[in-house]
Parts: structure tokens; sequence; C-alpha cells
């Protein structure tokens, strides 16, 4: 069973619109860690945002928030008052393990057009 | 240079030759890793490398070979590839891989085409 899930194969949204991007994830842990990670064309990975599992509140960083949704299990990014720059594909990954993992596991991902 | 870089950034080679990858990081990080992504398929996660041991090899052939001679330096010699590993293979470091919250640096990636 996939651990993390991303519906979205692609998504549009307009310059200055919010978008958001859905992740649903998998786990029996308690304890885990949720990343959000921007790939350009040029092909290296940025790291946007991560939420804890015990994180009290939704994680932001500046244009990005996540809206996490333990018991559904979802940790849906959102950003606001796009720009043409957040074209990209967006990345969810999660990191699960009781006694501390070094994997991270990544969903397939969802491209996004802001389109001018 | 700052963060993480890879070399070459892009590489035609053809399935009897050998050929490396050097990845190098410049944050005094304690983890190293290879990862590789094709197209329409998730990000996988190759060899993993924490102080200089390689912890984790997710069941990766034996035509991909890593070395890690330093915490700072990490290749991946490759030999007698087949068509389908062209691919972009990233490199990442981390501060503490055994945190929960430890979060990768990505380098800009390599794309391997074989022929």
């Amino acid at each position: 069973a996939q651990k993390i899930t991303q519906t979205q194969p692609g998504m549009f949204v307009q310059e200055k619109e919010a978008v958001t991007l859905d992740c649903t994830y998998d786990t029996s842990d308690p304890s885990y860690g949720l990343f959000w990670y921007k790939q350009p064309s040029s092909g290296e990975m940025i790291f946007l945002i991560y939420q804890g599992s015990y994180d009290q509140q939704n994680a932001t960083e500046g244009r990005y928030s996540l809206n996490f949704q333990k018991a559904r299990k979802s940790a849906n990014l959102v950003i606001s008052a796009s720009q043409l720059g957040d074209s990209a594909m967006y990345f969810c990954a999660m990191r699960d393990h009781p006694g501390g993992s070094e994997k991270l596991v990544f969903g397939k991902g969802t491209k996004l057009t802001v389109n001018p | 240079e700052t963060g993480v870089t890879q070399t070459p950034r892009h590489l035609v080679m053809g399935m009897t030759n050998k050929k490396s990858l050097k990845c190098e990081q410049h944050l005094g990080h304690n983890a190293m890793y290879w990862y590789k992504q094709s197209a329409k398929k998730p990000l996988e996660l190759m060899f993993v490398y924490n102080f200089k041991e390689q912890t984790e090899n997710n069941s990766v052939p034996s035509r991909f070979s890593p070395e890690c001679p330093n915490s700072s330096h990490l290749f991946l010699h490759l030999h007698t590839l087949q068509p389908e590993d062209s691919a972009l293979y990233l490199c990442a470091s981390s501060p503490h891989p055994r945190d929960r919250e430890d979060e990768q640096y990505f380098g800009p990636g390599t794309r391997l085409t074989v022929t």
C-alpha cells in the first residue's frame, strides 16, 4: 500500500489566487513527520514546510501553509497569492518509524501551473 | 560554494561504460543520500550513509556502487547499466537523520541517459 498519496497529477491556478495541493498518508506510527518539497524544472528539490504529528498548530512558512487533519491523515499544502515562479512539481513526503528512520517516503507529485 | 552540489549535471553513457557521479555537501551534515527519480514514478531512495557508514541499501542492483570517503563527499559508481537506469539521480544531505523533523537538502541532480 502506498504510504503517501497525491491524487492530483496536475493543477492549474491563476496568478495571485490560492491553491491547495492534496496529500494523504498512511502510517500506524503515532510519531511521524510530514514534508513538502518543490521541484522546479531545474531538478533541485527545495524544502518548503514541515509538520510534526504532535504539533498542535498547522505549520506556516510565508505563503505556504499546511492544512493538517490528523484524523483524516491528510496534510494538504496551501499556497496563497500564487506567483508564476510557483510553477513546479510539488512532492509530499513522510518520515515515520518508532525508532527513528533515515527514510523519507515520497508521493508521486503534483504538477502546478500558475497562469498569468 | 554552498549547499549540495552534484557533478556532472548531465551524463550520456553506453551500457558498457563505467562512470561516476559525484556529490558534495558544504553544510556540515552527517548523513548523505542517493535517490533515483524516474519519469512518472515516486522518488526512490537508493542508499543512505550516516557518518560515512552505509546504513541503507534499498535493494539496489550491484551495477550501482556507492562510496562515501568522508561525510562531505558521496559518489555513485556506475557500470554496465541498462537503458531503464536512465533517470535523474539526486543527492541529498541532512544534519540529524535520526530526528523525526530532520530535513533533507537536495542537490540539483544528474540527468543520466543510458544508450
